[in-house]
């Protein structure tokens, strides 16, 4: 079975300071994994892919199979990163979710 | 270009009532999914649309919940008898679906459900 699992509800970090997103999965097979974000008021959207290995806004996140982990993560925070964050797994069949962090980027 | 639209985007219905929740995915793409967001909650899967597949319907919380799609289309989501624990943001995401290859999900901007 897929499985994404967001330990963290609520990450709350000051302005300036690293910031890690913690994401898990379970999958039997080879993963397509996912970051989405959701900022106020706008709607949920891709934020970057595993696949692509890309830095968006400042994050990056790196598969570890071993770990069967796909953290989330960006040196310095900024306030505009304030925002719920979503990982996903695409499997042999639909994507899957987990629950979700909300981030908050204090000043 | 066009993206995801659903409609309505505002819903305020009387406890009992059915409502009728409709998506438009972007032309092409094959999978269609639906879910739920509470106030300062997740993403809750609802349903998912594959192409001419049967739906996986694991994610509906009760019968008073189903949804149709039509070919590759519009999808509605219709909510009978609703409760007050269903008020909630719909979303409604779709996406190509080609195995072993990255299937973005794009989103609509959900209707806001609110059941007095």
């Amino acid at each position: 079975a897929q499985r994404v699992t967001q330990p963290e509800k609520l990450l709350s970090v000051f302005k300036g300071a690293p910031v890690e997103l913690k994401c898990n999965y379970s999958y039997s097979g080879s993963p397509e994994l996912f970051w989405y974000v959701q900022y106020s008021r706008q709607r949920l959207q891709l934020l970057l892919r595993h696949i692509s290995r890309e830095s968006i806004k400042g994050f990056t996140a790196d598969l570890n199979k071993g770990e069967t982990s796909f953290h989330l993560k960006k040196p310095f925070a900024q306030e505009e990163d304030s925002a719920m964050y979503y990982c996903a797994l695409q499997g042999a069949q639909k994507l899957v979710f987990g629950q979700g962090t909300r981030l908050t980027i204090n000043p | 270009g066009a993206g995801v639209s659903q409609s309505p985007s505002n819903k305020v219905t009387e406890k009992g009532k059915d409502v009728e929740l409709r998506c438009d995915p972007i032309s092409g793409h094959t999978a269609l999914y639906w879910y739920r967001q509470r106030l300062g909650q997740g993403l809750e899967f609802l349903i998912y649309f594959q192409g001419n597949s049967a739906p996986d319907k694991s994610g509906l919380p009760s019968d008073r919940f189903s949804a149709e799609r039509t070919g590759e289309s519009v999808s509605t989501l219709t909510i009978q008898r609703t409760q007050q624990e269903d008020s909630a943001v719909y979303l409604c995401a779709s996406s190509w679906d080609r195995p072993m290859v990255d299937n973005e999900q794009f989103f609509g901007p959900g209707t806001r459900l609110t059941v007095l």
